[in-house]
């Protein structure tokens, strides 16, 4: 199947710096990337839809000015969380669907925890 | 709109006894429906799928779910736990009911899973 990768796998940083996280799909040109949010044993929440060559869509409550989305090309897309504070300490992740594929499900990325102390 | 919702957050079954974790949707028009399982700090591997094809789903690591329609049900089963299936499962409805690239994926709240010994 389809791969996302999604790097770095986790990071530490001090408060008041940017943390920038990649996601790549690997086989696939993805026009359109999704970024998630998941708080500890909760659900996934959706913070951002990444468009390819366009402004991202954001979710109703997300600070467009706190996690800038950029999606340059086909197969990137980065969530940058600007200067970062504890309180965006979490786990975020993206998928993507592959638009030549027939199976119509999302592959996600592996993860990212971030820390912010 | 679309949703679906996951009674029981937390499932706890035997090592050998049989798994059943319950999805029911809402769907304006004919859904496709996912199930998805999570490892810790993993992302999300796809279990399972449906496209309105075939309503018994078998999937990865000898899941199944059922599609019924008129129950609005797409749960998922498996006969015999096993020690390695212990993780978070979610079920997952396409926004506008088809698989496109573009198209959002609605999460449940999940159900975490815990097989005894």
């Amino acid at each position: 199947g389809a791969v996302v990768s999604q790097h770095p796998s986790w990071v530490i940083c001090k408060s008041g710096t940017s943390v920038k996280i990649e996601c790549r799909s690997l086989d696939f040109q993805a026009t359109t990337m999704f970024w998630y949010r998941q708080f500890p044993k909760q659900s996934l929440m959706l913070m951002a839809t990444s468009n390819e060559g366009s402004k991202a869509t954001y979710e109703q409550g997300v600070e467009k000015d706190k996690f800038l989305i950029n999606h340059a090309s086909l197969t990137l897309s980065t969530l940058t969380v600007t200067s970062a504070h504890p309180e965006d300490s979490s786990f975020y992740i993206c998928s993507a669907r592959d638009p030549g594929g027939q199976g119509a499900e999302a592959f996600f990325g592996q993860g990212t925890r971030l820390t912010v102390v | 709109a679309q949703s679906v919702t996951q009674l029981g957050s937390h499932v706890s079954v035997s090592e050998g006894a049989l798994v059943l974790l319950r999805c029911n949707y809402s769907s304006s028009v004919p859904p496709y429906l996912f199930w998805y399982v999570q490892y810790p700090n993993q992302g999300l591997q796809l279990l399972l799928k449906y496209t309105s094809a075939a309503t018994l789903v078998k999937g990865i690591n000898g899941f199944e779910a059922e599609f019924k329609k008129s129950e609005t049900s797409f749960h998922l089963t498996k006969p015999s736990a096993h020690m390695s299936d212990a993780a978070e499962y979610f079920c997952a409805v396409s926004e506008s009911g088809y698989g496109g690239a573009t198209n959002k994926l609605i999460f449940g709240t999940g159900t975490l899973l815990a097989v005894q010994p």
